[in-house]
């Protein structure tokens, strides 16, 4: 069974740089058949994709979040990261780590973390 | 802010049907598949259908989706009280240089 873990600080401070980690059970970074994303939801709110990584380093980003979001595979330890610079209090949210599927005919998450709660706060 | 809009919430009895409806444009729903996923109170999502219309092994035949056009539309029927939750729908767009979007998603109450 697939399991996927975030794990970071919950609390971060108004500019400063928001980092996570997801680490893969059960499955590998490495498989040609799935991309690792990253996906948050403020609360209340909806979710939001924020970007994918596949184990080439193959990259895709949330066009409105480009600009601050930095993402990483490390095939080794069977993670994947997260980095979000400059956050605001807009960036209070639960952030989830999810594994999407590309066997089907189109793509899919089919595993997701439990999440992680985020505050951004001085 | 979504590219796909759904109804903020539907109700209705046990065992009873609702549809939750999905609308987005030609460059996403109306290019490519669509999957739905279900949020329990307090839980990551869980994937419900994919693919338009399959369903994951465990989810019962009571969750069915299908698409039309620039639409999609997630049915449950036999309605349990164990269904509520918020419910989303997801594709990629293909004007987003294939970001994946989300649904503004429905809450779903059993009355």
């Amino acid at each position: 069974q697939v399991q996927l873990q975030e794990s970071g600080p919950g609390l971060v401070k108004p500019s400063e740089t928001l980092s996570l980690t997801c680490t893969v059970s059960g499955g590998s970074v490495s498989s040609d058949y799935h991309y690792w994303s990253w996906i948050r939801q403020p609360p209340g709110k909806g979710l939001e994709w924020i970007a994918y990584i596949y184990h080439s380093g193959a990259i895709n980003y949330n066009f409105s979040l480009k600009s601050r979001v930095s993402v990483s595979v490390d095939t080794s330890k069977n993670q994947f990261s997260l980095k979000l610079s400059s956050v605001t209090a807009a960036d209070t949210a639960m952030y989830y780590c999810a594994r999407e599927s590309l066997t089907g005919e189109g793509y899919y998450f089919d595993y997701w973390g439990q999440g992680t709660l985020v505050t951004v706060s001085s | 802010q979504s590219v796909l809009t759904q109804p903020p919430s539907v109700s209705a009895a046990p065992g009873r049907m609702v549809t939750i409806s999905c609308s987005g444009s030609s460059s996403n729903i109306g290019s490519n598949y669509v999957s739905w996923y279900q949020q329990l109170p307090g839980t990551a999502p869980k994937l419900l259908i994919f693919d338009n219309n399959k369903r994951p092994s465990g989810i019962p035949d009571r969750f069915s989706g299908s698409k039309s056009g620039t639409s999609a539309t997630l049915g449950i029927t036999g309605l349990q009280t164990g269904d509520e939750a918020d419910y989303y729908c997801g594709t990629w767009d293909n004007s987003l240089s294939a970001g994946r979007v989300f649904g503004t998603g429905t809450k779903v109450t059993v009355l």
